[in-house]
């Protein structure tokens, strides 16, 4: 089966870093994405990995280990505008020109000052 | 700045009515997508589109009907709107490799 794991909800301050990790396993891999999405919008698109290894972008970080099937996005110097769902998403079947997201079910972050 | 635009925003309508989610996109994408995501709970893929004349059902079982005759629109359909129906309406689009790009959504409340 398909299955993508990660923490229901995170709590991190203002100015800090934090973690958020995710699991998956899925039949095929053909890439990972990282979603911000706040309360009431639509998701915007923050990263992809599809190789090992860490991809930054500006305070966004993520990481990939295809091995362990396990990623992380990482976010530095936290702003009160952080505060939002993090997805987790893979394109885990078939040959790359599905790009069919399974989506986890997100990380709620809360930052506080 | 992606350039995916759904209408309406915002739709509360009774029950047995027929309703038409519109979708389209100017970025020239083939790949386009129809999510459904409840308050709070994960996207569910209830339709996909590879190209024109391409249309596919997605994971999550959904009485909707899609069409895609030209790349740049993706209309969803119900044809007898039902309460259960009620849920947030993502239309999604992307190139190999690329994230996907997501509309603002449409709100359906459904009495």
């Amino acid at each position: 089966g398909q299955n993508i794991d990660q923490p229901t909800e995170m709590t991190a301050t203002e100015g800090a870093i934090v973690q958020i990790n995710c699991t998956y396993q899925t039949s095929g891999f053909n890439g990972l994405f990282w979603y911000q999405q706040h309360a009431g919008e639509a998701p915007t698109f923050l990263s992809y990995n599809v190789l090992d290894g860490l991809e930054e972008k500006g305070r966004f970080s993520s990481f990939l280990s295809r091995s362990k099937g396990y990623s992380y996005l990482l976010l530095k110097e936290l702003q009160m505008k952080d505060s939002a769902s993090y997805l987790c998403a893979v394109n885990g079947r078939g040959g790359g020109a599905t790009n069919k997201l399974i989506f986890g079910t997100g990380t709620l972050l809360a930052v506080q000052p | 700045e992606a350039d995916i635009y759904q209408t309406p925003r915002y739709l509360v309508i009774g029950t047995g009515k027929k309703i038409t989610l519109e979708c389209s996109q100017t970025m020239g994408h083939d790949k386009m997508y129809w999510y459904q995501q409840d308050p709070g709970m994960e996207l569910h893929l209830i339709h996909y589109s590879y190209g024109v004349n391409s249309t596919e059902k997605g994971d999550l079982s959904s009485e909707s009907t899609v069409s895609r005759i030209r790349t740049e629109h993706f209309p969803l359909t119900l044809e007898s709107a039902r309460p259960s129906h009620t849920s947030q309406y993502l239309c999604a689009s992307s190139e190999l490799g690329q994230g996907s790009f997501f509309g603002p959504g449409t709100r359906l409340t459904v009495l």
